[in-house]
């Protein structure tokens, strides 16, 4: 099983360029989230999704769009890259929401330069 | 504001040690706990979870306490080995809500 595919695992970008980073689940999973992870900092949330169609903020959404076609895939666009946007990225999908397992990708190590 | 407060930042334990890994928070709206363990270059997997109703769960050689009067909870890994060396956040959330809030992480380093 694959699981959480996430790509690409690394990009460089310049300041002012965009990007998506693309995220697919194959466990049927209605909910999915974005996070991203910054040395010594944990995770924090950036978007998620309930379903297709439905998406919503999370703790730092600024800067970053998504959208959910489908229930396989929840990409993250980035749309003016600045350099605090620097960060390893990661995807994750979960059955339910709040008090379940969520499964996460291996992440998009993105650096703005 | 890191609604989860996780100690300590590093850790090194000699092999067959038991790594102790604290955390505390302050919303009493939480009601599920894991762990997570991340390996370099991977994604955080979930190690072990538990919810308020229970004091203690073991699962294997990882073993979760939790004191909901003092809102803190904390990981024992019995028997530390090696390939135990890995990052380990602890987290929160409410069933009925959809963010995991994590802690800041624990780099755990088990030595031969």
């Amino acid at each position: 099983n694959a699981g959480v595919t996430q790509t690409p695992k690394f990009r460089i970008l310049k300041i002012g360029q965009s990007m998506t980073l693309q995220c697919t689940q194959d466990m049927n999973h209605n909910y999915m989230y974005w996070y991203r992870q910054d040395p010594g900092m944990g995770l924090k949330l950036i978007y998620y999704s309930v379903g297709a169609g439905i998406t919503d903020k999370g703790e730092v959404p600024n800067g970053y769009n998504v959208s959910r076609s489908t229930t396989e895939d929840f990409p993250l666009r980035l749309e003016l890259a600045a350099p605090s946007q620097t960060s390893v990225y990661f995807c994750a999908s979960s059955y339910g929401q709040g008090g379940q397992p969520q499964h996460f990708g291996d992440g998009t190590r993105l650096s703005i330069l | 504001q890191q609604q989860v407060k996780q100690s300590p930042q590093s850790l090194i334990v000699q092999k067959g040690g038991i790594p102790i890994i604290n955390c505390a928070y302050e919303n009493t709206a939480f009601d599920y706990f894991p762990w997570y363990q991340q390996f370099p270059g991977k994604g955080p997997a979930l190690l072990i979870a538990i919810r308020p109703d229970v004091s203690e769960k073991k699962e294997g050689r990882f073993t979760i306490s939790f004191n909901k009067s003092a809102k803190q909870f904390s990981l024992h890994i019995m028997d530390s080995q090696p390939g135990d060396s890995a990052t380990y956040f602890c987290a929160a959330s409410r069933n009925s809500g959809y963010a995991l809030n994590f802690g800041k992480g624990t780099s755990l380093l088990v030595t031969p």
